[in-house]
């Protein structure tokens, strides 16, 4: 069974472009979370779609906004770049089963802003 | 959402036990408690979840105290490959959306 597929593997832009990552989650997951993880820091949540619909978005600014389309596979799309976006941005998915829940994630996008 | 609070680093040699503690004093009665491993340039892989008492699974147990304001991850007999950063993930399931928060997690390092 495929996992999580995001792309591309790496972008560079330069500050004021715009840039579209792809993840497709593992067949049958229904919601795509979206994550940004600075250099040597932790996750932070991004953005939750589920069902096609936005179901929650973390505490980021609207140049940062995304979909999912009827496959379940979701964009995440990036305005006017700045130099802090540089990151790597990971996609999950999840699947409550059985009383656990667990989030897959992908290889992730390395974004670099110069 | 509860805040979590974890050791910014840990060392270990080969072949030891390794109990990482994270730290959640407001935890809330639907909150799960969700363990995940990392690797440098990957995504956060899931290693454990639990509520209460104790979970194991086969790569790791989970110790959870009656008050839940606190639970260890336990990772028996480490290997090299085990150094990694863990994070702790407090929080009620992901069908209701509220698993959604990674703290900065604990680098572990495991020395031969």
């Amino acid at each position: 069974e495929a996992g999580v597929t995001q792309s591309p593997t790496h972008l560079i832009k330069t500050r004021g472009q715009q840039v579209t990552l792809r993840c497709s989650p593992i067949s049958g997951h229904t919601s795509v979370y979206w994550y940004q993880q600075a250099l040597g820091l932790g996750l932070q949540f991004l953005l939750w779609y589920d069902e096609g619909e936005e179901r929650n978005r973390g505490n980021f600014p609207p140049r940062f906004s995304g979909r999912q389309f009827p496959n379940y596979s979701s964009e995440l799309n990036v305005n006017a770049l700045e130099l802090e976006d540089s990151a790597l941005y990971l996609c999950a998915s999840s699947l409550f089963l059985a009383g656990v829940d667990e989030q897959f994630f992908g290889p992730g996008t390395r974004l670099t802003v110069l | 959402l509860a805040k979590t609070t974890q050791p910014i680093s840990m060392d270990s040699y080969e072949g030891q036990e390794v109990n990482i503690t994270c730290s959640h004093n407001n935890i809330a009665t639907n909150d799960y408690i969700t363990w995940y491993q990392q690797f440098p340039s990957q995504g956060p892989r899931f290693i454990i979840q639990g509520y209460k008492t104790k979970v194991t699974n086969e790569v790791a147990s989970l110790f959870i105290p009656a008050d839940r304001k606190s639970s260890t991850l336990s990772l028996p007999r480490v290997s090299l490959s085990d150094t990694a950063v863990y994070y702790c993930l407090v929080g009620a399931p992901l069908n209701a959306g509220n698993m959604l928060t990674f703290g900065g997690g604990t680098r572990l390092m495991v020395k031969p």
